[in-house]
Formats: structure tokens, sequence, C-alpha cells
């Protein structure tokens, strides 16, 4: 039963415009939203999150929002650059456990 | 400034072979974790070690067995090798503060034939 989707395999985005990446979530209990990256041989790396208590958290290019009613996350790129071009994790925590969706593999065309 | 180091890089076992992947971490962190990623998946959790001398099952756990040797270091056995563990395995670790992420090592690519 997997508890975090990523509904989009792949996005394909323009260098400079805004890649948007959607995550959506069925545990109630998740406290604690994460978004991760990850380049081919390499491990993921920590990107972004967002505490279940607040609604957006921005960092530089990246943002992220939180609509828990819809129990469903974004991540927000603005502006896209190539070397963004890797997959995106959406994760979820609780109980000291993290919940991965499948991911989305982001291409930025120059 | 290592982070999190995952030894081998890639392994070609036989099925019914037995091996041990290893990890450390220099972060002085308290959790640990293995998890697996398989085309088209996300990760997934097989074990993981709250503590030094504390380890539960995940998501996935059967076909594996872990030890915490110590707080520095997560080793991940399998006892007899079966194709479908062929797979990506990555450690990570994670401080025990309010909203911490986990860190990731760079993982193991197994292969079993």
């Amino acid at each position: 039963d997997q508890q975090v989707k990523q509904n989009s395999p792949s996005l394909s985005v323009q260098e400079g415009r805004i890649s948007i990446l959607n995550c959506d979530y069925t545990n109630s209990m998740f406290d604690y939203f994460l978004w991760y990256k990850k380049y081919p041989a390499e491990g993921p790396t920590f990107l972004i999150s967002i505490s279940s208590i607040k609604d957006k958290n921005e960092d530089g290019r990246f943002t992220v929002f939180l609509n828990k009613s819809a129990k469903h996350l974004s991540l927000h790129i603005v502006p896209s650059q190539p070397g963004d071009s890797a997959v995106y994790f959406c994760a979820a925590h609780a109980d000291y456990k993290l919940s991965f969706g499948a991911g989305t593999t982001v291409t930025v065309r120059a | 400034n290592a982070g999190v180091t995952q030894t081998p890089k890639f392994q070609v076992l036989k099925t019914g072979q037995s091996m041990t992947l290893q990890c450390a971490q220099d972060m002085n962190h308290n959790s640990m974790y293995w998890y697996r990623q398989d085309p088209g998946m996300g990760l997934r959790l097989i074990y993981y070690s709250a503590s030094e001398g504390t380890t539960d099952k995940g998501e996935v756990p059967n076909g594996y067995n872990v030890s915490r040797l110590n707080k520095r270091e997560f080793s991940l056995r399998l006892e007899s090798a079966a194709p479908s563990q062929t797979s990506v395995y990555f450690c990570a670790s994670r401080r025990d503060s309010l909203n911490q992420p986990q860190h990731f090592g760079d993982g193991t690519r197994l292969s079993i034939l």
C-alpha cells in the first residue's frame, strides 16, 4: 500500500521556466515532508522540507507548498536550470521512518 | 566531509551466496537506515536502527539481516542471495532532532545471477 504517490513519472521544461512537481499522500500521521534530488550513480540529496504545521517553505529557487486538507504537496523550481535535470523524490516522515514516492524525472531543455 | 560511506559500490553474486553490505557515518547520528531502490519505484525501507543496540524491520525485511555494530556502523547481510534481491541499496543516517532530514550514501549496486 503506497502511502506517498508521485503520479507524473517525468517532466520536461524549458530552461528559465517554472517546474512544478506534485505529490499526494494518504497517511494523516505524517508530520514532516521532504524533497530529495538524485543524480545517476549518486545517493539522494536533501533539497527542501516542510513541517506539517506550515503551508509554505521557500529556499532560493525552491518552494514547497503543503495542502493538508487535500493531502497534497508540490515543489516549485523557478527558474529551472540545466543542473536541475535529475530525479526528484517526495518523502513523508512518521515514527522515525520515511516513505518515498516513485520519483519524477525532470529534464530541463536549453 | 565523508558523510555516509557505503562499500562496496558494485557487486555481482550467484544465487545462494552470502554478502554483507557495509555502511559507516561520521556525523554522530543516532539513527541509521537501509533502503533498496528498484526501477520505477521509490526507496523502500528494509531495516532501521533508531539507536545503537536497536534494530527494527521496515517495509521489506524478508531475506535480510542487519547489525548495528556501533554508533557509526550499520551493516546489511544477505544470507542466501536471490535474483529478486538485485537492486541498488542505499544507507542513510539522521540526527534525532525535530524535522531533520536523512543523509544518504551513494549506494551499492548489487546484481544476483
